[in-house]
């Protein structure tokens, strides 16, 4: 069975400039998550999708980050504009619609 | 507010011995905790999880106990490997219905051949 898929696996953008995450689930999988870790921390949860709803975007810096699961299957989260303090490993999970989190490998930025 | 932590950052053991890592959680709500593996570059790897309802679960080389009186998670690794070498999270889950899970800081385990 194949696993989250996310890309790119690394950014380096300059500060005040834009970018995008693109992450594919595991087939099936109705929930799917971003995180964002910076390093030497856990990961901290910025969004969760049940399908093509928001199920929690709380945490989510509304001013400069947004995303979309239109069709219910992958995600783009996406980043305008960028600020150092976001250079972090940008992790997508996916469950069914409860259970565990099955985590990709992360998109790494570096915001310069 | 909701915490997850560990009380050690890191953890260096010989090879072949078991390892020990700890974490303390602080909302008596959580029902369900998760401990993750996550190894340099790539992302958190699911280990193994618990309930809320039990205290103790076990996997392949893998024990979890749970003791909700002091609000205390543990991972036991048994005969460690080089392979485990890793930074170690528990996360716990204040709703079950919505799957939050809330991540604490890691614990960085170095196993020395």
């Amino acid at each position: 069975e194949a696993g989250v898929a996310q890309s790119p696996r690394y950014k380096i953008i300059e500060k005040r400039q834009s970018v995008a995450f693109w992450c594919n689930p595991i087939s099936g999988h109705a929930t799917l998550y971003w995180y964002q870790q910076i390093l030497g921390q856990g990961p901290k949860l910025l969004i969760q999708f049940q399908n093509n709803g928001v199920v929690d975007d709380s945490q989510l810096p509304k001013d400069r980050f947004s995303a979309e699961r239109l069709k219910g299957v992958d995600s783009t989260l996406k980043i305008q504009p960028a600020k150092l303090e976001d250079s972090a490993v940008y992790l997508c999970a996916s469950s069914l619609a409860t259970g565990t989190q099955y985590f990709g490998p992360g998109t790494r930025l570096l915001v310069l | 507010g909701e915490s997850v932590g560990l009380h050690l950052p890191t953890l260096s053991v010989q090879e072949g011995d078991n390892s020990i890592i700890n974490c303390a959680y602080s909302n008596s709500a959580s029902d369900y905790f998760i401990w993750y593996k996550q190894e340099s570059g790539k992302g958190p790897q699911f280990i193994i999880d618990i309930r809320s309802n039990m205290d103790k679960r076990q996997g392949q080389r893998v024990t979890v106990l749970l003791n909700k009186t002091v609000k205390h998670l543990s991972l036991q690794i048994a005969a460690t490997q080089p392979g485990d070498s890793a930074v170690y999270f528990c996360a716990e889950n204040l709703d079950s219905g919505a799957n939050n899970l809330f991540f604490g800081t890691g614990t960085r385990l170095t196993v020395i051949p």
